[in-house]
């Protein structure tokens, strides 16, 4: 079956600076690679996602990057606010079952 | 949010005890799945369904087992719960291509 890591485990940076997370899967045939958020309490949420026919995708200040010889992908956050701080999620899909990397803790310091 | 709720949200119970939380989502979505979520392991996947009646084992199922009898019904049982299955039990559904979406989860404390 599929495998992703993540890393790093936890990240720490000062507000205004960039956050960069990185997963790596084993299955080729995957094709769909969401990124979730969590804040503390609350469910993941998707925050950005991107599909093996695409090298890069943006969302304001957010961007994800796919390297599909490699298998790994990343996700970009630039201008790193207090309100980023939280629990981020990689996960890789082929035909349908998700699998989900360990996370990320993002600390975001003001 | 898509429409997922799960029941109940918070739940005590004791060591031996059968426990039984729901999933129920209004998408109307295929694919259902269970998660459990514990610090430094992320979200692993307990059980999912493919359709009616159409479940199979993920990679943490030993002591879990589900029932989807209705599209917009999953269920996960604790046959007997023990401490190593307290938890945080999170839903998810999506349908064939779409995103992943979560319910709220459910604390679960086996004490």
């Amino acid at each position: 079956g599929e495998n992703v890591e993540q890393h790093p485990s936890t990240l720490s940076v000062q507000e205004g600076d960039s956050a960069v997370i990185k997963c790596t899967y084993s299955d080729s045939a995957s094709n769909y690679f969401p990124w979730y958020k969590q804040e503390l309490g609350k469910r993941p949420q998707l925050i950005i996602d991107i599909r093996s026919n695409v090298g890069e995708k943006k969302d304001q200040r957010i961007a994800v990057t796919l390297n599909k010889t490699a298998k790994h992908f990343s996700l970009h956050i630039t201008e790193t606010q207090p309100e980023d701080s939280a629990v981020y999620f990689c996960a890789a899909r082929g035909s349908y079952i998700p699998t989900f990397g360990r996370g990320t803790s993002l600390i975001v310091h003001p | 949010d898509a429409g997922i709720t799960q029941s109940p949200r918070h739940k005590v119970t004791e060591t031996g005890t059968p426990v039984t939380l729901r999933c129920h989502q209004t998408e109307n979505h295929r694919y259902m799945y269970w998660y459990r979520q514990d610090p430094g392991h992320g979200l692993r996947l307990i059980h999912y369904s493919y359709g009616v009646k159409d479940t199979d084992k993920g990679e943490v199922s030993d002591g879990y087992s589900v029932s989807r009898s209705k599209t917009e019904d999953f269920l996960l049982t604790l046959e007997s719960a023990t401490s190593s299955q307290t938890s945080v039990y999170f839903c998810a559904t999506h349908d064939v291509g779409e995103k992943l979406f979560f319910g709220s989860g459910t604390q679960l404390s086996v004490l």
